[in-house]
Parts: C-alpha cells; structure tokens; sequence
C-alpha cells in the first residue's frame, strides 16, 4: 500500500540551531516528491520538486534531499519565520496526478 | 501572476444545510483540484478536472457532495446536506497540466474553512 510517513510530528528549535525533518514513503513508481510549507490559515506553498535518488535543491535556509526511500528537508540556522507546518507529498505513475500526502511537521523556531 | 483565488474565506452553518465554495484557478491551468484538509491532516483529495472534464473523483462523498467546473475555468464544490465530519478547510489547486512535469508544483489557495455545527 502506498504511503508517505513524516517524522518526527512536531519539532522545537533554537533559532540557529540546524535540523532535518524526514519523510519516507513506499510507493511504487515514483515520479516525484514535493516538499510544502503551510502556515496557519493558509494553503500550502510550493517549496521543491524532487524527481530522482540523490537530486538536491536549495532555496534559502532549507535543502531538500531524496534516496530511494526517504526524503530530508535540512534547515540550516532556522529563524522564528521558519516556523510552520511542512508537508511532504509524492506523485507516483499510474495515479493521474492525485498525490499521496504525509501528514506533516510542525516546526516551532524559538527566538 | 495571480494566484488561486477561493471563496468565502469562512462559513459557519447547522448540520443538514447545504454550503457552497468557488475557486478561480490560476489564468491558462488546466488542472484543478479540491481538497479537504482536517485539522492536523494532510489535504485529501476530493475531485480532480482536467479542463471541464472529471479525472478523479474517488474520494468525494457523492452522496452529499458534488462539484463542477464550467467552462474549464471556475470551479464550485457543494455539500447538501451537511454533517458534523465535514468541519475542516476546503483547498483548492491548479496546475498547468496535469501531463505536465510540474517543476512547480499545484498552486493553493487559502483555502474555505468551514465550521459545522
């Protein structure tokens, strides 16, 4: 059965203070995984695509990774405008584009 | 551009009435998608167009809910009757095509929160 599972379900930091948040998935096929930013209140926002083992894209303060079976957004030297909940999200063949979602992260940076 | 637009951005009504909600996509993109997002919860994919056509609709309640989108363009989503487990934000998405490599993504809006009580 396909899934995506994002770990770990909340995390605190220190502004400065690096981390990762992971998302695994079985799915077969993989066509793409995206990474999303949601902020209260609000839709999610389009953070990466991610298309194949060992591709990497950066965008300010996160870099986001993929291996055959998990992805990590990194966040370097978050600030307290970091803080929101990222989801994980991956397109597999065969599944007319309807993506299959982790529940997500919720990330509280501390100034 | 603009982005995708989605109203009202709050409803409030009693179980067993019936509520609706328009999304205006982003200019030329093909695809449009409703979501459902309860709280805490990844979205869920209730309906899926390709132009004016329907690709998925697996997931929507077809029993209460019911969606359209003339003309390829806007799109509204309706829940008649209400019921208590249909309190969460409703998202909705485009895309430029759903054949597409989406570099960029779907792009949401802000979504409906709707409250039933």
């Amino acid at each position: 059965e396909d899934q995506v599972t994002q770990s770990p379900e909340a995390l605190r930091l220190q502004e400065g203070e690096s981390s990762s948040l992971n998302c695994s998935y079985t799915v077969s096929g993989l066509r793409g995984l995206f990474w999303y930013r949601q902020d209260p209140g609000k839709g999610p926002e389009f953070l990466f695509t991610l298309y194949s083992a060992g591709e990497e894209k950066e965008k300010e303060r996160l870099k986001a990774t993929l291996t055959k079976k998990e992805s990590f957004l990194h966040i370097t030297a978050p600030k307290p405008e970091d803080s929101a909940t990222y989801l994980c999200a991956v397109d597999r063949v065969g599944n007319n584009r309807k993506l299959i979602w982790g529940l997500g992260t919720s990330l509280a940076v501390n100034p | 551009e603009a982005g995708v637009a989605q109203s009202p951005r709050y409803k409030i009504i009693e179980k067993r009435q019936s509520v609706a909600f328009w999304c205006n996509p982003i200019s030329g993109h093909a695809t449009l998608y409703w979501y459902q997002q309860i709280l805490g919860q990844g979205p869920k994919l209730l309906i899926q167009f390709q132009n004016n056509g329907v690709v998925d609709d697996s997931q929507l309640p077809k029993d209460r809910f019911s969606a359209e989108r003339l003309k390829g363009v806007d799109s509204t989503l309706k829940i008649q009757p209400a019921k208590l487990e249909d309190s969460a934000v409703y998202l909705c998405a485009s895309s430029l095509d759903f054949l597409e490599r989406p570099n960029y993504g779907y792009t949401f809006g802000s979504g409906t929160r709707l409250t039933v009580v």
